[in-house]
């Protein structure tokens, strides 16, 4: 069941902030945050385990609600190279490591 | 170590033929997945290895796509009689156990 991600897409000047959210219908294990630049690979920037804690990336932390199977990525003071599409990739519990990701939110940052 | 490697990293073929992939993962990492990516959308999964040990496998997959990894090591993906709805960037990614995934710079596939 593939997580759903919003916004879809967000256009911030510097220094804004911006929060992205996710949510799957399924019970979850883990949540995993990727970010994705034009032409390139995705890049991790971090996971939230179940019974775990926020978790943090430079300016980018997340959290991660068990009971409502949702968790949230923000980008605080963001700065150009955090332009990209995020995703979201989540672990179902009880199941094997996949990872299935959301479509992505497409994040621009101008000056 | 560098990374995750694949190759090669463009691949043209005709629809009908047979094309295959090498991804080599990060060299301690267990795990090793495919994915296939199209424009707008995030990476869609494939399979996945644990050592040598295919795992699973999407219900999406057609029996014309098979994926090794022989010795724990590399992984091959072929497929099958290619049709032009396989063109898409196909993505290999390694980790250690269920931890961050590390994506290979992707294979992009265009079927005429």
């Amino acid at each position: 069941q593939q997580p759903v991600q919003s916004p879809q897409a967000v256009i911030l000047r510097e220094g804004e902030d911006a929060v992205i959210n996710c949510s799957s219908s399924k019970a979850l294990y883990s949540v995993h945050w990727y970010r994705q630049k034009h032409g390139e690979a995705p890049v991790f920037l971090m996971i939230l385990l179940k019974g775990g804690e926020q978790m943090r990336h430079e300016k980018i932390s997340a959290s991660f609600n068990e009971k409502k199977q949702q968790s949230s990525l923000y980008l605080t003071a963001s700065q150009l190279s955090y332009s990209g599409t995020y995703f979201c990739g989540t672990v179902e519990a009880g199941g094997y490591q996949k990872v299935t990701f959301g479509i992505g939110t497409k994040l621009q940052v101008i000056p | 170590d560098t990374g995750v490697s694949q190759n090669p990293r463009h691949k043209i073929t005709k629809r009908g033929q047979n094309v295959t992939f090498r991804c080599d993962p990060i060299s301690e990492h267990n795990r090793l997945y495919w994915y296939r990516q199209t424009l707008g959308q995030g990476p869609e999964f494939l399979t996945y290895f644990q050592n040598e040990a295919q795992l699973e496998k999407s219900r999406l997959l057609s029996d014309r796509f098979s994926a090794e990894r022989p010795k724990g090591s590399f992984s091959t993906l072929e497929i099958q009689r290619t049709e032009q709805g396989d063109s898409a960037m196909y993505l290999c990614a390694s980790s250690f156990n269920s931890y961050e995934q590390y994506f290979g710079p992707g294979t992009r596939l265009t079927v005429t």
